[in-house]
């Protein structure tokens, strides 16, 4: 157990809505950052937040957001999702000096 | 953006035997993580390197940093079924704000 939250574990939803993933850093860890891993594939940065302020982005999409909130928990916004979005999305965690990331388990979402 | 190759690909392996995946840069980089994920599993930190040459291992893993810091390998002896999985190497992107990982060895350890 890496205490970072993910929720929830599973998502299913069509083509067009929009969802939320939520993750919770493990405690006292400042730094959050959003992956996104399709199929057998490897894990491509989208964003990071530090104590509730964008950090660095990477390939996020305009239809998707996230913000980190005061009690750093933070959320990742999909919208008019495509069935290409389909993939698992793991939120990270890190703190103080140490560069080191805990994943957690990932929010494995299906487009249909 | 940074560029990260590790390779193989994929390795099938016989139970008992070493496996070694290498990682890659153009240019030369800061550290090195190494991370491994088993099926259906998340990504779990292994290591990090951050000197030149450095060497460290952890039980049957042996880990390198390559002295012009561009490269990295990760080296198993005598495999066990255990191995099994997704090993990524991670490295800071150009301007140090976030890690960019490789694609990945896949490991397959037959018993």
């Amino acid at each position: 157990d890496s205490g970072v939250t993910q929720t929830p574990k599973h998502l299913i939803t069509a083509t067009g809505q929009r969802v939320t993933l939520r993750c919770s850093p493990r405690s006292g860890d400042l730094s959050v950052y959003w992956y996104q891993q399709s199929l057998d594939q490897g894990l491509q940065f989208l964003i990071q937040y530090y104590n509730g302020e964008e950090r660095a982005k990477g390939n996020i999409l305009e239809r998707f957001s996230a913000q980190q909130f005061p009690d750093l928990h933070s959320e990742l916004n999909l919208s008019s999702l495509e069935l290409g979005d389909s993939a698992l999305y793991f939120c990270a965690s890190s703190g103080g000096s140490s560069l080191k990331q805990y994943f957690g388990p990932g929010t494995r979402l299906t487009v249909t | 953006g940074q560029q990260v190759m590790q390779i193989p690909q994929y390795q099938h392996v016989q139970e008992g035997e070493d496996f070694t995946t290498y990682c890659n840069s153009s240019t030369t980089l800061s550290n090195i993580q190494w991370y491994k994920q088993r099926p259906g599993g998340h990504p779990v930190f292994l290591i990090q390197l951050v000197k030149s040459g450095e060497v460290k291992k952890q039980k049957r893993l042996t880990f390198q940093f390559g002295e012009a810091k561009k490269n990295s390998s990760l080296h198993i002896t005598a495999t066990q079924t255990t191995d099994v999985g997704t090993y990524f190497c991670a490295v800071l992107n150009n301007y140090g704000q976030n890690f960019v990982f490789g694609p990945g060895t896949r490991l397959s350890v037959l018993p």
